[in-house]
């Protein structure tokens, strides 16, 4: 079946340092790939997504690049804020499982000022 | 504005209770999904709907109970089964094979 890894957290880094969390996949067919935002709080918003190998998807300084032959879709940012502290969870989605998603565990990241 | 709607935000249910869960959408999307979350750890799927009057066991289904019979709408009943029923539950819906919208959830706690 379908499974996803991420990096132990949580993760603290003091503002406008470099973020990377480390996210692979086990697949059985040609998943898609998202990562997503929580907020204390609330449900989970779309950061990135990324729909075949070698794509990128990027937004709000965040990028991830789709890597078949590693089966990973890490998490950059290169100068995180004090605001994008939250849970971040990386998640695949395949054609054979249809729309269902399968989550990491979710990464804990505290930026302080 | 289009999106996700759960309610309540927060519920409390007593031992032997049963509670249900709302979710309603107006997005227009085919598929439906009731997340469980607990503390520090990644979200489980109870039940998924991709049409209306259709629905399938996830993970972690024992307990819980769901109906589809408008496609706006995703009802999630935990029952008196459900030994351990405190957590954050989250709804999702999607267009087909594109990513999930997420509701705000609701956190259950047992009394």
């Amino acid at each position: 079946g379908n499974s996803v890894t991420q990096m132990e957290g949580p993760v603290t880094l003091s503002e406008e340092a470099f973020l990377t969390i480390n996210c692979t996949y086990t697949a059985t067919g040609y998943p898609s790939l998202f990562w997503y935002v929580q907020y204390p709080g609330e449900g989970l918003q779309l950061l990135l997504k990324a729909t075949k190998a070698d794509d990128k998807g990027s937004n709000k300084g965040f990028e991830a690049t789709y890597r078949k032959e590693t089966t990973s879709f890490h998490l950059e940012k290169g100068s995180v804020q004090v605001s994008d502290s939250a849970v971040y969870f990386c998640a695949l989605s395949d054609r054979n499982s249809g729309s269902r998603l399968t989550f990491g565990e979710g990464t804990q990241l505290t930026v302080n000022p | 504005d289009g999106g996700i709607t759960q309610s309540p935000k927060y519920l409390f249910r007593k031992e032997g209770q049963n509670v249900t869960l709302s979710c309603e959408q107006n997005l227009n999307h085919d598929a439906m999904y009731w997340y469980r979350q607990d503390p520090g750890q990644g979200l489980r799927l109870i039940y998924y709907s991709q049409i209306v009057n259709d629905f399938q066991k996830g993970d972690i289904a024992e307990g819980y109970s769901v109906s589809r019979e408008k496609k706006e709408s995703f009802p999630l009943t935990v029952t008196s089964a459900q030994k351990n029923p405190t957590a954050f539950y989250l709804c999702a819906s999607t267009p087909h094979r594109v990513a999930a919208f997420f509701g705000q959830g609701t956190r259950l706690t047992v009394v």
